[in-house]
């Protein structure tokens, strides 16, 4: 089965510290993807980063990057110098290719709150 | 920049009552799904539809929902007979291809009375 652990349900930061929202997951597949999203307070999903099995290297994009460890399937993510517009819940997902049908399987979530 | 809109933005509905969902996926998408998410809870897979057949439904997705592309622009979510339980945000989301990102639209937020 695929599934997508969340350990932290809510982290709370002052602005400018460093946070990393972990993210566990489990398939079978030997392709897969696994995204990040971003859901503030308005209620959107935002995409913010795709990854494919195949391709551990870690990526930077501003302030935000992802670590992607196949060995220990986790696929976390850290906000350098957190910001209070960084607050939302981030949802962690993965797309495996079994069922073609490509749906995406989300961890809980984790809600976080940068106070000023 | 392309996006997925959605109609309404929020739904109110007595229970038994039949409701559709409407969404314009972005243009060059071929995939497209829907999603609902219970107040505070995870958003949870629906049905994913490409090349006008269903490729893939959870066990959510039962004989009450349904879905259709009635044209070339809009994707419809029809729940049959609504319950109480069914309330929560419906998102459409699509896709260029497989295991490409979801671009997913602002919901729908039905409320069963």
């Amino acid at each position: 089965a695929q599934k997508v652990t969340q350990a932290q349900t809510e982290i709370s930061v002052v602005e400018k510290e460093d946070v990393t929202l972990d993210c566990v997951y489990e398939t079978r597949d030997t392709t897969y993807y696994l995204f990040w999203y971003k859901q503030p307070p308005s209620g959107e999903l935002v995409f913010l980063i795709r990854r494919n099995s195949f391709d551990e290297q870690n990526e930077i994009s501003g302030r935000y990057s992802w670590n992607f460890q196949k060995s220990t399937s986790s696929f976390n993510f850290t906000i350098t110098a957190s910001q209070v517009v960084d607050s939302a819940v981030y949802f962690c997902a993965l797309s495996g290719t079994r069922n073609q049908g490509g749906k995406l399987i989300f961890g809980q979530g984790t809600e976080l709150s940068v106070k000023p | 920049e392309p996006e997925v809109t959605q109609t309404p933005s929020h739904q109110v509905t007595q229970m038994g009552q039949e409701v559709i969902l409407r969404c314009v996926p972005i243009s060059n998408h071929l995939y497209f799904y829907w999603y609902r998410q219970i107040l505070g809870q995870k958003v949870e897979f629906l049905v994913s539809f490409y090349n006008n057949e269903i490729s893939e439904k959870s066990e959510i997705f039962d004989d009450q929902f349904s879905v259709e592309r009635p044209d070339g622009s809009n994707f419809t979510l029809k729940i049959r007979s609504t319950k109480l339980e069914d309330s929560a945000m419906y998102f459409c989301a699509s896709s260029r291809a497989l295991g490409y990102e979801q671009y997913f639209g602002p919901g729908t937020r039905l409320t069963v009375t």
